[in-house]
């Protein structure tokens, strides 16, 4: 079955530094693959997507990359601010592309540190 | 506010009755998904609707579950014979029909079963 795995575990990293967070995948190629902020209590908000085709994409201080034979993103956030610190999740099309339904990982906990 | 909107935004019951829950998505998305979230999870796809026709439902959507979008704009998602273990947060999103696949969430419904 498919399978997306993130950092359980919280991410604590100093303001100012790069934070990198990672999503792993199995059993899936995607044609894309999305990242979004949740913060507590709220609904999940979209802040990349990136496409199978593309090794990397920029937004401000967002970076994500996307390799498909490691079948891995990484998402980096530089100049961390400690309005950064909410989880954040990888999701990827349940068969694959189009406007599937998605599947989340369970998110990496970030906190910046001032 | 033009973003998506759910109600009510908390739901308390009794075991064994029925709730209903209400979406409205972005006014111009032809594409509206159903989500499900529990505590340290990322959220789960529970089913999809593109314009007015359901085209995809998860295995987690029993036959509890009714989802309806009747004239391609708002949705209901129902429960009938709630259980403790539909407490969760119940999250909608919605899409554009222009090829973009990011998904938009409201602030979802928590439902929490007594």
């Amino acid at each position: 079955s498919q399978k997306i795995e993130q950092n359980s575990e919280a991410l604590n990293i100093q303001e100012g530094k790069t934070a990198t967070l990672t999503c792993n995948y199995t059993n899936y190629s995607p044609a894309y693959l999305q990242w979004y902020r949740q913060d507590p209590g709220r609904g999940p908000v979209f802040l990349l997507l990136i496409r199978e085709n593309e090794k990397e994409k920029r937004k401000e201080r967002l970076k994500v990359t996307f390799d498909t034979t490691l079948k891995q993103s990484l998402f980096h956030i530089t100049a961390s601010q400690p309005a950064d610190s909410a989880t954040y999740l990888c999701a990827l099309p349940q068969r694959g592309g189009g406007a599937d339904g998605l599947t989340f990982g369970k998110g990496t906990h970030l906190i910046i540190q001032p | 506010d033009t973003g998506v909107s759910q109600d009510p935004r908390h739901k308390i019951t009794k075991r064994g009755q029925n709730v209903t829950f209400r979406c409205d998505p972005i006014s111009e998305h032809n594409r509206l998904y159903w989500y499900r979230q529990t505590l340290g999870q990322g959220p789960e796809f529970l089913t999809y609707f593109q314009n007015e026709a359901q085209l995809e439902k998860s295995r987690l959507l029993s036959d509890r579950f009714s989802a309806e979008r009747p004239k391609g704009s708002f949705s209901t998602l129902e429960i009938q014979r709630t259980e403790q273990g539909d407490s969760a947060m119940y999250l909608c999103a919605s899409s554009s029909r222009t090829g973009s696949y990011e998904q938009y969430f409201g602030p979802g419904t928590r439902l929490t079963v007594t």
